[in-house]
């Protein structure tokens, strides 16, 4: 059984920037959540996407948009990059039919 | 809203020493309870969960039992090792399905000394 992956592991944008990341689901899994972990924070919820629409999102910006594929793979994009946006942005997915969520090992980004 | 209020960190033991993380919580409705840890440079691992007042989740040695009069879920270990060194973060979830999201903590760093 595969699980998440993410990539890239590392990212180094400068502000103004649009970045997209990237969240390959753990197989049979039809969901995926999207957190921001900022330094010495604890994982904040972004959205979740559930076959292929927004499911509930968290107090970010307009610029902080997602997608999911029929694969359900998914994107984040960040458009407009500030520094505050350097995070470590985690990926989870979990089933619709289960509380538990399955992280993946995360995106560094860091905005110059 | 619902909110995780975890004990400040961070938190240094020596090996073999009895370890307990606090956590209290505020929640609509009948939240899931979760703890993950997070090793130097990775994701999140889920460690134990309870679904339910007075269920005690357990795993490799930790336990957590769900208290629903105190609202609490504090983390216990009766011997660490150093390879417990870690971020330990408390969560909860107010739905038992998978598409809803988890509100989590601050974060405990944990420190174990040979």
């Amino acid at each position: 059984e595969t699980g998440v992956t993410q990539s890239p592991t590392h990212l180094i944008k400068t502000r103004g920037q649009q970045v997209t990341l990237r969240c390959s689901s753990q197989s049979g899994h039809n969901t995926v959540s999207w957190y921001q972990q900022a330094l010495g924070q604890g994982p904040q919820f972004i959205f979740q996407y559930y076959r292929e629409e927004e499911n509930g999102r968290g107090n970010f910006p307009p610029r902080f948009s997602g997608l999911q594929f029929p694969n359900y793979s998914s994107e984040l994009n960040v458009n407009a990059l500030e520094l505050d946006d350097s995070a470590l942005y985690l990926c989870a997915s979990s089933h619709s039919d289960s509380y538990e969520q399955y992280f993946g090992p995360g995106t560094r980004l860091t905005v110059t | 809203g619902n909110s995780v209020t975890q004990m400040e960190g961070p938190v240094t033991l020596s090996e073999e020493a009895f370890l307990t993380i606090n956590c209290t919580y505020t929640a609509t409705g009948y939240p899931s309870l979760f703890w993950y840890v997070q090793y130097p440079g990775e994701g999140l691992q889920l460690l134990l969960k309870a679904t339910k007042a007075d269920d005690k989740g357990s795993n490799k040695g930790f336990e957590a039992t769900y208290r629903k009069e105190t609202t609490s879920f504090h983390l216990e270990k009766g011997s660490v090792q150093v390879s417990d060194s870690a971020v330990y973060f408390c969560a909860l979830q107010t739905a038992n399905f998978g598409n809803e999201k988890l509100t989590f903590g601050t974060g405990t760093r944990l420190t174990i000394i040979p």
